[in-house]
């Protein structure tokens, strides 16, 4: 099926640091979503991104997150700069349409926050 | 919260044993997606049912939702080892743009 592919998988970084996880969405998709999992717990919604623009996030998204997709490239979530409770594993999915469509999801990037 | 009454957190039984999993949610929905997530991976949506569909049926699995009482259920029937995993539901509502909220989740565990 579709693949999501994210880079990297794991990294770790010291606190206060900035950090980049990046996405590569099914080609052909428009929408894209970043979700937040800490171990042991269930997923959580970010944001969302269509059309060059950030169409909703959730609490989760403080002020030091930043998402976007230049030029059609890798989809982006920015975090400047880090703190120890943004360590978690960060999903990324895409979908063809907006509600109620098929999310396919990437294996996660691992952020450790020393 | 969207999720009313917690999921069950694990679950163990034998393999070829039948399973239900039951969530339910508090804001009204159109569609409810079913995940699996082993270990290690993103999830991957195993069933989504729609408020037309009542009950949808895909191999061995099968999901139910009943929009009245907001609870969707997901079974499989005769449970095989390599469907041990993590099961997610998650809701969808129109208005949210695709925006997933997902429930608790079960970990269920298949024994040979």
């Amino acid at each position: 099926g579709p693949k999501v592919l994210q880079i990297p998988s794991h990294q770790i970084i010291d606190m206060g640091q900035m950090v980049t996880l990046n996405c590569d969405p099914v080609s052909n998709h428009l929408y894209f979503y970043w979700y937040k999992q800490i171990l042991g717990q269930q997923m959580e919604f970010l944001v969302n991104f269509y059309n060059g623009k950030v169409m909703e996030k959730s609490k989760l998204f403080k002020d030091q997150f930043s998402v976007e997709r230049p030029d059609g490239s890798y989809f982006t979530l920015k975090i400047q700069p880090t703190a120890l409770e943004d360590s978690a594993v960060y999903f990324c999915a895409s979908s063809l349409g907006g509600a109620r469509d098929t999310q396919y999801f990437g294996p996660g990037t691992r952020l450790l926050v020393l | 919260s969207q999720w009313g009454e917690e999921n069950l957190q694990a679950l163990s039984i034998q393999e070829g044993e039948d399973v239900t999993m039951n969530c339910s949610y508090k804001t009204y929905t159109t569609v409810v997606h079913w995940y699996r997530q082993d270990s290690g991976r993103g999830p991957a949506l195993i069933i989504l049912i729609r408020s037309n569909e009542r009950e949808k049926r895909s191999g061995r699995l099968r999901a139910t939702l009943d929009t009245s009482s907001q609870s969707s259920s997901l079974s499989i029937t005769a449970a095989q080892c390599e469907d041990t995993a993590v099961y997610f539901c998650a809701t969808d509502v129109d208005y949210n743009q695709g925006k997933l909220i997902f429930g608790q989740g079960t970990k269920l565990s298949i024994k040979p």
